[in-house]
């Protein structure tokens, strides 16, 4: 079965830019989503096929994927967030979902 | 506004059996795939199954197949996880979702809360 590596935390500082990878093989022919989770708080959709933010997702947030990883870019990191981000792909009719990666800002 | 809402949560014993419901609104129901996923307290995100449009193919996480059972009925609205057989690893808070086969979740419900013990 598809897997998808994401680092397990990832620290930053207001203001700096954080990058958060998920890595799978051959991950840059699939079309990779990114979500966030917040404590208590349903996940919300940030980065869709890859680079595409929804409505009302900060400009902030930006995504790529090639080769074998993606990467969900935060620039200007804000400290609301800090929250758990997960990547996640289709493959072979089932939905994947990386291992989730916490991001601290402080 | 989309909403989804679960419901049918609770506390049951192992071998016992739940039916979750998630209930839509503000969105083209049957247009779309739905999807059930998990997380269970202190892990990540799992996929536990899907249910194309019109209910005619369905998928489950291997860890599920021939204990749960995904179902829709779009004349309600409503997406269904026919859940038997519930073993303590089952325990966790389950959301619905939308979101077209290949594509992303775009909506999700708040959750309900299942434990198994």
């Amino acid at each position: 079965s598809f897997e998808l590596t994401q680092p397990p935390s990832v620290s930053v500082s207001p203001g700096q830019t954080a990058s958060i990878t998920c890595s799978g093989d051959k991950l840059g022919t699939k079309y990779v989503c990114w979500y966030q989770l917040k404590p208590g708080q349903s996940p919300v959709l940030v980065i869709q096929q890859d680079t595409e933010r929804p409505s009302g997702i900060p400009e902030r947030f930006s995504g790529s994927n090639s080769g074998n990883t993606a990467t969900l870019t935060i620039s200007g990191t804000q400290t609301l967030d800090e929250a758990d981000y997960y990547c996640q792909v289709w493959d072979s009719s089932t939905v994947v979902f990386g291992g989730g990666t916490r991001l601290s800002v402080l | 506004e989309v909403q989804l809402v679960e419901s049918g949560g609770g506390l049951v014993q192992p071998g016992g059996s739940l039916r979750l419901s998630c209930e839509a609104s503000g969105l083209s129901f049957s247009r779309f795939w739905m999807t059930w996923v998990r997380q269970a307290p202190g892990k990540g995100l799992e996929w536990v199954a899907s249910i194309k449009h019109d209910g005619s193919e369905t998928h489950y996480v291997d860890s599920v197949k021939g204990r749960f059972s995904i179902a829709r009925d779009n004349a309600k609205n409503s997406l269904y996880l026919q859940m038997n057989s519930l073993r303590a690893d089952d325990s966790a808070l389950f959301y619905c979702a939308s979101g077209d086969f290949g594509s992303a979740l775009d909506f999700w419900g708040q959750g309900t809360q299942v434990t198994v013990s």
